[in-house]
């Protein structure tokens, strides 16, 4: 059965320091989704992907964060100057159709900022 | 008022006994429901879509109300397997409207 897949895992960094999280998302699948999950919180949206461009962010998905598909199978969200807030799990998450088609999601890269 | 609001629990849960959970949301716009699944430090899975009609899998039936913005969860003939948080997931009128979350209700099965 096709998967999402991410990594690493696991990424721990310094505050201040750029981390790359990255995702291959399910291979004839359209859109892409990052989320974050604090521990003991909700899921949060963070932003949306179609066709080479953003087309949904929230208020969280400010300047620091980025996402790119830097080729046909890869799609990455950086984080440019960490904070201890911006520790996380981050999932990454695909979906054939937006919005109202199921969306399939990867392990999560669980990020420490210390 | 949350854009999506969950009973947190926990429920805790007799197997075998029958276990239901609502979901309220704000967005009277809103178009596309969903439940999801997340074990303990896993990703979230989809359980079930919610459809106008309502829709049964098995031991599980979701319903909407739209009069009321609520959807709820039915599960019968629970199992320990069931044990889990179940999200609330609900977009907007667009395609591209973001997904919001619910903070999940947790569901203890007891042996």
């Amino acid at each position: 059965e096709p998967e999402v897949t991410q990594t690493p895992s696991h990424q721990v960094t310094q505050m201040g320091q750029e981390v790359i999280l990255r995702c291959v998302p399910i291979s004839n699948h359209l859109y892409f989704y990052w989320y974050r999950q604090i521990l003991g919180q909700k899921v949060e949206f963070l932003v949306s992907f179609y066709n080479n461009e953003i087309s949904e962010k929230s208020e969280i998905f400010d300047d620091q964060f980025s996402v790119e598909r830097p080729d046909g199978s890869n799609f990455t969200l950086k984080i440019r100057s960490t904070k201890l807030e911006d520790s996380a799990m981050y999932f990454c998450a695909s979906s054939e159709v937006a919005g109202v088609g199921e969306q399939f999601f990867g392990p999560g890269t669980r990020l420490t900022v210390l | 008022r949350k854009e999506v609001e969950q009973d947190p629990g926990p429920f805790n849960v007799p197997e075998g006994a029958t276990v239901a959970f609502n979901c309220t949301y704000s967005n009277s716009a809103s178009q596309s429901f969903f439940w999801y699944r997340q074990d303990c430090r896993k990703e979230p899975k989809l359980l079930m879509s919610v459809y106008s009609s309502g829709n049964e899998d098995g031991r599980f039936t979701a319903q909407l109300n739209r009069a009321s913005q609520y959807i709820s969860l039915l599960i019968r003939d629970s199992k320990l397997s069931d044990s889990a948080t179940y999200l609330c997931v609900v977009n907007g009128m667009n395609r591209d409207d973001k997904i919001i979350f619910g903070k999940g209700t947790r569901l203890h099965i007891l042996p």
